[in-house]
């Protein structure tokens, strides 16, 4: 069974930083891109990132350019988001998620809530 | 890209056919994928490839389009559809979702 599982979100002061994890199971996440996508409280899906399997490519919204940083472990089966500089608009739950066939993002974690206030 | 999908909201009862849009604001050919959120959730891939049925989801969800415009359908709607929907564009990064159509049962 595939299954997503991050960790590491909070509550964090404007400015401040947190590293996000996704522990995968299930399946070989070497074989797989992998994204993560956040969804402001009442508010609609919005795509973040993405990373290719070997980790070599990446991609960023451009609302968190510059300040956002995918990266991966395959042999620790877990994939990363370091995010710096956050504003109170980058609270949100972070879902770390698969893609699948053809792209599509096919599997989906239970997200993490990250709360930026003072 | 720009995703516009509609209605942002509707409301229809058990055994209705349901219809949602999403166009695309240039050709996104078919890299187009519908999912399903309820509350408290995480989102669950229905459609990918603009038509192609997810593994496990009932038959009573379709999706059909290339291009720009697309379209999911449920054929009967039951109550436990009750959800909201998306349309994601796999086209070209950044990828993009559309702002989600709210079904709610009469």
């Amino acid at each position: 069974e595939v299954q997503l599982v991050e960790s590491g979100g909070g509550l964090v002061q404007p400015g401040g930083s947190l590293r996000l994890s996704c522990a995968a199971s299930g399946f070989t996440l070497s074989s797989y891109w992998m994204h993560w996508v956040r969804q402001a409280p009442g508010k609609g899906l919005v795509w973040v990132s993405y990373i290719t399997n070997d980790g070599s490519i990446s991609n960023y919204a451009d609302s968190v350019k510059g300040r956002f940083t995918i990266s991966r472990d395959n042999a620790k089966n877990t994939l990363y988001l370091q995010v710096n500089s956050l504003r109170a608009e980058d609270t949100a739950v972070y879902y770390c998620a698969r893609g699948g066939i053809l792209r599509a993002i096919d599997y989906w974690g239970q997200g993490a809530l990250v709360t930026v206030s003072s | 890209i720009q995703l516009t999908q509609s209605p942002s909201s509707l409301s229809a009862s058990v055994g209705d056919r349901v219809t949602i849009t999403c166009r695309a604001s240039q050709d996104i050919n078919t890299y187009l994928a519908w999912y399903q959120q309820k509350p408290g959730k995480a989102p669950k891939l229905l459609i990918y490839a603009a038509s192609t049925l997810q593994s496990g989801v009932p038959s009573r969800f379709s999706g059909s389009g290339s291009g720009t415009d697309f379209t999911l359908t449920i054929s009967s709607l039951q109550p436990e559809d009750s959800a909201t929907y998306y349309c994601l564009q796999l086209s070209s990064f950044p990828f993009t979702f559309a702002g989600g159509t709210k079904v709610e049962i009469k």
